[in-house]
């Protein structure tokens, strides 16, 4: 049972947009919402991270949305670059557990 | 910021072979590493949880005569693949667990090991 769904699967931007990804959650016992990007052939880099005590956090162009009620989170890049063009996953894990559960990956391709 | 390494970045092997993959937290010290398996386009799977030691935890289907995992140090962690066989070809990747504070926990991913079994 995939407890964290990610939309899109892919997503093409042009470059200066703005590049949104959705990801819902089941369990509402998570309580780390971290999302990671991956470029081809390397290992996941961790992005940004929330937490449900805030409903959003910003980190240069990168901003998490939290709507707690909804179980959704969202990752948006703002002036989308060509240097964004990754795979992104979002993930979730509860308070005390360290494993990660993760979203299936949108992969976002920014055109010049 | 924390940092993970892998050991080979890549290999190739021989069916029937064994191969060994290192992970290390550089600048900090892991209680708990993962291993992940990815195949192309694909979201990464875990494999196992291992706990510096104590003997790893298993997801289910995953066989841990095949992928032995040895949590050796606070520091390293090993996965051996035995008898390798070309269906086990895929991207590995380790990550090593930072708790912070009011218990929760950051995990860092290492550059990952692409394995081709002929």
């Amino acid at each position: 049972q995939q407890q964290v769904k990610q939309s899109p699967q892919s997503l093409i931007v042009q470059k200066g947009g703005i590049s949104i990804i959705n990801c819902a959650y089941e369990n509402t016992a998570f309580d780390y919402f971290p999302w990671y990007q991956q470029f081809p052939g390397k290992g996941p880099a961790l992005l940004i991270a929330i937490r449900p005590d805030v409903s959003e956090k910003k980190e240069g162009r990168f901003t998490i949305s939290f709507n707690k009620s909804a179980k959704q989170f969202s990752l948006h890049i703002m002036d989308s670059q060509p240097g964004d063009s990754a795979t992104y996953f979002c993930a979730a894990s509860m308070l005390g557990y360290s494993t990660l559960t993760f979203g299936k990956g949108t992969m976002l391709l920014v055109s010049p | 910021g924390a940092v993970v390494s892998q050991h080979p970045s890549r290999v190739i092997c021989k069916s029937g072979t064994s191969v060994k993959i290192e992970c290390r937290s550089l600048d900090f010290q892991a209680t708990t590493m993962f291993w992940y398996r990815q195949f192309p386009k694909q979201s990464l799977m875990l494999m196992a949880t291992s706990n510096e030691g104590s003997k790893a935890t298993y997801e289910q289907g995953v066989e841990k005569d095949k992928f032995l995992i040895n949590h050796a140090s606070l520091t390293l962690s090993t996965l051996t693949v035995t008898s390798a066989h070309p269906e086990d070809s895929s991207f590995y990747i380790c990550s090593a667990n930072i708790r912070q504070g009011g218990s929760y926990n950051e995990q860092f991913f290492g550059p990952g090991t692409r394995l081709t079994v002929l």
